[in-house]
C-alpha cells in the first residue's frame, strides 16, 4: 500500500506570498491531519479533515487554513506568509474508527523557506 | 491542554546497548501514547503505541512501559544497532482527539559502532 505522499517537497517563497500544499493519504484512511515542525516549537498540531469536515484545530492564526476533497486528498493554504512560517509541514493520515484513536501514518513533509 | 515533556534530549550508546528514553504528561483524560521515529529527510514514524488499558507491550527489541499514576511512559530500546540513530518522539492523547497529538521535544539518538 503507497503511504502518504506530500507535493512539492520543496518550497521557497517570499513574504507576503501564499502558499498551497497538497496530501494524498494512503489508501481507504479517511481523516487527515496536518503538522508544523520547527527546531524551536518542534511537532504543533495545525488541524483535522474527516469527510471534508474540519474537526479539530490546533492554535494557530487565521492565515492558516485546509480543506478536503471528497476522495479524502487535503490542501493547506497559508496566506500573507511570514518569515516564522519557514518549517516543515506534515501531513497525516488515519484509518479513524470512529471509536478510539487511530494511529497516524506521517508523510515526509513539505519544507517551506520563506524569505 | 495536554503538556508533554521528554528526557533525555541527546542520547548517546554503544552499540549492542539498552537506551532508555522517558516522558511524562499532564492530562489525566490522556489515553492514547504512540513512539515516532524520524530520520534526516523523512517524517516520522510510527514504532509502537500503547493504550491506557495496557501496563507493557513489546515488539522484537522494542518496548514501552506506561504509568499511568505517575502519567510516565518510557521507551525501551535493546540491543541498539547504528541504524537505531534517529529522532524519536513521544506522543499522547486524549479520547477521540480527531488526529490531535502533543509530542514531546524530542531524543536524538546516536547508536555508536
Amino acid at each position: 500500500k503507497a503511504g502518504v505522499t506530500q507535493t512539492p517537497r520543496y518550497l521557497i517563497k517570499t513574504r507576503g506570498q501564499q502558499v498551497t500544499l497538497s496530501c494524498s493519504p494512503i489508501s481507504g484512511h479517511r481523516s487527515v491531519s496536518w503538522y508544523q515542525q520547527t527546531p524551536g516549537q518542534g511537532l504543533q498540531f495545525l488541524f483535522e479533515y474527516f469527510s471534508e469536515t474540519q474537526r479539530n484545530k490546533g492554535n494557530f492564526p487565521g492565515r492558516f487554513s485546509g480543506r478536503q476533497f471528497s476522495n479524502s486528498r487535503s490542501e493547506m493554504n497559508v496566506s500573507t506568509l511570514e518569515l516564522g512560517d519557514s518549517a516543515l509541514y506534515l501531513c497525516a493520515s488515519s484509518s479513524d474508527t470512529g471509536t478510539r484513536n487511530s494511529p497516524l501514518h506521517f508523510g515526509n513533509g513539505t519544507r517551506l523557506t520563506v524569505t | 491542554g495536554e503538556n508533554v515533556e521528554q528526557h533525555p534530549s541527546t542520547l548517546s550508546v554503544q552499540e549492542g546497548d539498552s537506551a532508555v528514553i522517558k516522558c511524562t504528561y499532564s492530562d489525566s483524560a490522556s489515553n492514547y501514547f504512540p513512539w515516532y521515529k524520524q530520520e534526516l529527510g523523512k517524517g516520522p514514524q510510527l514504532i509502537i503505541d500503547i493504550r491506557s488499558n495496557v501496563g507493557e507491550k513489546k515488539d522484537q527489541r522494542i518496548a514501552v512501559t506506561l504509568n499511568k499514576t505517575a502519567k510516565h511512559f518510557s521507551l525501551h530500546i535493546t540491543e541498539t544497532q547504528p541504524e537505531d540513530s534517529a529522532v524519536y518522539f513521544c506522543a499522547a492523547s486524549g479520547g477521540t482527539s480527531y488526529g490531535k497529538l502533543t509530542f514531546g521535544q524530542g531524543t536524538i539518538l546516536t547508536v555508536h559502532p
